[in-house]
């Protein structure tokens, strides 16, 4: 298995510009989770998916950020506009969910917004 | 508010030595306790689950639970220069029953002198 895919790996930006990050779970996972990692908060959970479907979106930071998941193979995380606060990497993870919880993740997105 | 709590290090060990991390969780609800270990660069690597009291051991790394003190712990025997990097402890309300987000502790940073 080729495990989370995630795009791009690197991305820079000018401040206010949209930024749209993708991510490919791991296949017959059903649980997908995007998470945000700096230096100051560590790894903090954006948003997760259970089969497609929007659980928990509380720790997406402002209105600005926004995730969809339209099948069960294709996730995107979205910032618009983007403020040069929004630099982090970005992990996309995924896991069995309903018998597993164990989470796999992406090699990340790193974000600079300039 | 759910809280994982790390020292955050470093903590440099001999090689060859047995390396010792220790975490502490807030929420009394957590059910599954995961250590992963992440390079600099890289994405976290899940190494070790653990669902139930006690030990349990995997090679050469031993996880271990107390719920009662809210305590979970990684081992590392016969360490080596490649265990160095940065170890992040996560704990998850459920069980199996459906995935949620794992919350993170901000990690301790192992150096393994050789």
């Amino acid at each position: 298995d080729a495990g989370v895919i995630q795009s791009p790996r690197h991305e820079v930006t000018e401040m206010g510009q949209e930024v749209t990050l993708r991510c490919k779970p791991i296949s017959g996972h059903n649980s997908l989770f995007w998470y945000r990692q700096t230096m100051m908060r560590g790894l903090e959970l954006l948003i997760y998916f259970n089969n497609n479907v929007p659980i928990d979106d509380s720790g997406m930071p402002e209105d600005r950020f926004s995730a969809k998941m339209p099948n069960a193979s294709f996730s995107t995380l979205k910032i618009q506009p983007s403020e040069p606060r929004d630099s982090a990497v970005y992990f996309c993870a995924s896991s069995l969910g309903h018998t597993n919880t164990e989470a796999f993740f992406g090699q990340g997105t790193r974000l600079t917004v300039v | 508010q759910k809280e994982v709590e790390q020292n955050s290090g470093p903590l440099s060990v001999p090689e060859g030595a047995i390396a010792s991390l220790n975490c502490t969780y807030s929420d009394r609800g957590s059910q599954s306790f995961f250590w992963y270990r992440q390079y600099s660069g890289k994405s976290p690597e899940l190494i070790m689950s653990i669902y139930s009291n006690g030990d349990k051991e995997d090679g050469r790394f031993t996880a271990q639970l107390n719920k009662a003190s809210q305590y979970v712990s990684l081992l590392i025997r016969d360490s080596q220069p490649s265990d160095s990097a940065t170890y992040l402890c996560a704990v998850n309300r459920r069980s199996g029953g459906g995935a949620d987000g794992l919350t993170f502790g901000k990690g301790t940073h192992l150096i393994i002198q050789p």
